[in-house]
């Protein structure tokens, strides 16, 4: 099956500061890719829908100012949380479609960010 | 956004027992997916049921669908305790996004 990879799976910083995630996906290309935030004992919230060579489309209540997102490859999609604060930590997690009728979604393995 | 409610929220049984999950929706759908996932972890695709389809099995999961009632059942026979894990329903629309469910975390006792 398809691979979607995280990176980083972890991540500690201070307060104000900004957070990269990769999402890459690793044996098929994904021209869109889709991020999800999920707090601890809850479901997966869908943030944003991210697509290669345009702007990512946010999800009513999602702030685009503050989750930057680049899909600047097929095969790689980037969520920056920018001026990080204690209420963005969070598990974070991206999946890319496949398959002929893309039906079937590949999720990575999450990043789990806390911001002290 | 969430889709809609799991229920239950948590379920504690007995290895061997059964476990059922039921999960509703709000909006049309193209097709209906479970997932699992392990405290911490990525989710892990289980089955997918498309909206023309009423029921499917996998192994010792069966799954049913009622689109008149937006509805869905996950049944997981003869569990184990490395079923313990949380559930999830989503529902994927015409735009490929796929929408969860509130989940259920399921408890399975050696």
């Amino acid at each position: 099956g398809a691979v979607v990879s995280q990176h980083p799976s972890w991540v500690i910083c201070k307060s104000g500061t900004s957070v990269k995630i990769e999402c890459r996906s690793l044996d098929f290309q994904a021209t869109t890719m889709f991020w999800y935030r999920q707090f601890p004992k809850q479901s997966l919230m869908l943030m944003a829908t991210s697509n290669e060579g345009s702007k990512a489309t946010y999800e009513q209540g999602v702030e685009k100012d503050k989750f930057l997102i680049n899909h600047a490859s097929l095969t790689l999609s980037t969520l920056t949380v920018t001026s990080a604060h204690p209420e963005d930590s969070s598990f974070y997690i991206c999946s890319a479609p496949s398959g002929s009728l893309y039906n079937e979604q590949f999720f990575g393995p999450g990043t789990r960010l806390t911001v002290l | 956004s969430q889709q809609g409610e799991e229920d239950p929220q948590a379920l504690s049984i007995q290895e061997g027992e059964n476990a059922t999950m039921n999960c509703s929706y709000k909006t049309s759908i193209n097709n209906l997916q479970w997932y699992r996932q392990n405290s911490g972890r990525g989710l892990v695709h289980l089955i997918l049921i498309r909206s023309n389809e009423r029921e499917k099995h996998s192994g010792r999961l069966r799954v049913t669908l009622d689109t008149s009632k937006k509805s869905s059942s996950l049944l997981i026979t003869a569990s184990r305790a490395a079923d313990t894990a949380s559930y999830f329903c989503a529902t994927m629309d015409s735009s490929y996004k796929l929408i969860f469910g509130s989940g259920t975390r399921l408890l399975v006792r050696p």
